[in-house]
C-alpha cells in the first residue's frame, strides 16, 4: 500500500464543515484512496472511498485532486459524535489478501461544541 | 447495525492462560478475515490473513504459535492468545470483507479488549 501523510491532529466546531487532507504523492494508478474513522475503544468505520471522481454518500464527501496526489474528506456537517481518529488508506482493490488495510496514525479530529 | 461482531468485547485473564476471541460475519459469508492489534494510543497493527480452509497468513515479528488463528467456518475466525502474558494485553480487532454492493469495503469488529494480569 502506498504511504499517505496526514495531519495528526485538527480541531472543528460543531455544526461546521470538517475539511480532513490526505497526502498520498505514491499512489499507483489502479490504487484507490479509502477513509476510515475509529471512534476511542472502537472498530474502525467504514466512511467513503473512491479512485478519481469526487464521490458522496450519506456520512461525508470525498474529494480527489486531478493528479490524484491527494485527497480532501469533508464531514459537512460536524457533530460531537463524529470526533475520531480518520484514517486515509489508499491500497488495490483485488482479491484475497489485498484487501488487508496497512493503517497510518490517522488524524484526530475533535469536534467542539 | 454491525455486521462483523467479536465477543468477548473485554475479557480478563491471568498471565499463562489462554484466551480466545470470536470473530463472526453475521449477515455474510467471509473466506479471508483479518486480524490487528492495536496498543494504547497507537495505530491498528495488522497481525495476520485469515483463509477459511486453510493456514493463516501471519505478518512478519507476529508469532504463529502464541496467536492461533482459525477460519473453520466462512463466518466465523477464532484468535487464541496463547500462554498470555501482560505484554499481550492490547485492543485486537478482526475485519471481514463484504462483497458485493460494497465491493472492496472491509467490515471491522467492535474490538476485544484483553488484559492480563
Amino acid at each position: 500500500d502506498a504511504k499517505t501523510t496526514q495531519p495528526p491532529s485538527m480541531d472543528c466546531a460543531e455544526g461546521r464543515a470538517a475539511n480532513l487532507p490526505c497526502n498520498h504523492s505514491t499512489i499507483s494508478g489502479n490504487e484507490y484512496v479509502y477513509w476510515y474513522r475509529q471512534i476511542h475503544s472502537q472498530g474502525p468505520q467504514y466512511i467513503i472511498h473512491g479512485l478519481k471522481n469526487n464521490e458522496t454518500n450519506e456520512m461525508a464527501s470525498l474529494i480527489i485532486t486531478e493528479d490524484r496526489k491527494s485527497s480532501t474528506l469533508i464531514l459537512p456537517h460536524a457533530t460531537l459524535r463524529d470526533t475520531a481518529v480518520y484514517y486515509c488508506i489508499v491500497r488495490v482493490v483485488s482479491g484475497g489478501s489485498n484487501y488487508k488495510l496497512t493503517f497510518g496514525k490517522g488524524t484526530l479530529l475533535t469536534v467542539n461544541p | 447495525g454491525a455486521v462483523v461482531s467479536q465477543h468477548p468485547s473485554r475479557v480478563i485473564c491471568k498471565s499463562g492462560t489462554s484466551v480466545k476471541i470470536e470473530c463472526r460475519s453475521l449477515d455474510f459469508q467471509a473466506t479471508t478475515m483479518f486480524w490487528y492489534r492495536q496498543f494504547p494510543k497507537q495505530s491498528l497493527m495488522l497481525m495476520a490473513t485469515s483463509n477459511e480452509g486453510s493456514k493463516a497468513t501471519y505478518e512478519q515479528g507476529v508469532e504463529k504459535d502464541k496467536f492461533l488463528i482459525n477460519h473453520a467456518s466462512l463466518t466465523l475466525s477464532t484468535l487464541t492468545v496463547t500462554s498470555a502474558h501482560p505484554e499481550d494485553s492490547s485492543f485486537y480487532i478482526c475485519s471481514a470483507i463484504r462483497t458485493g454492493r460494497y465491493t472492496g469495503e472491509l467490515f471491522f469488529g467492535e474490538g476485544s479488549r484483553l488484559t492480563v494480569l
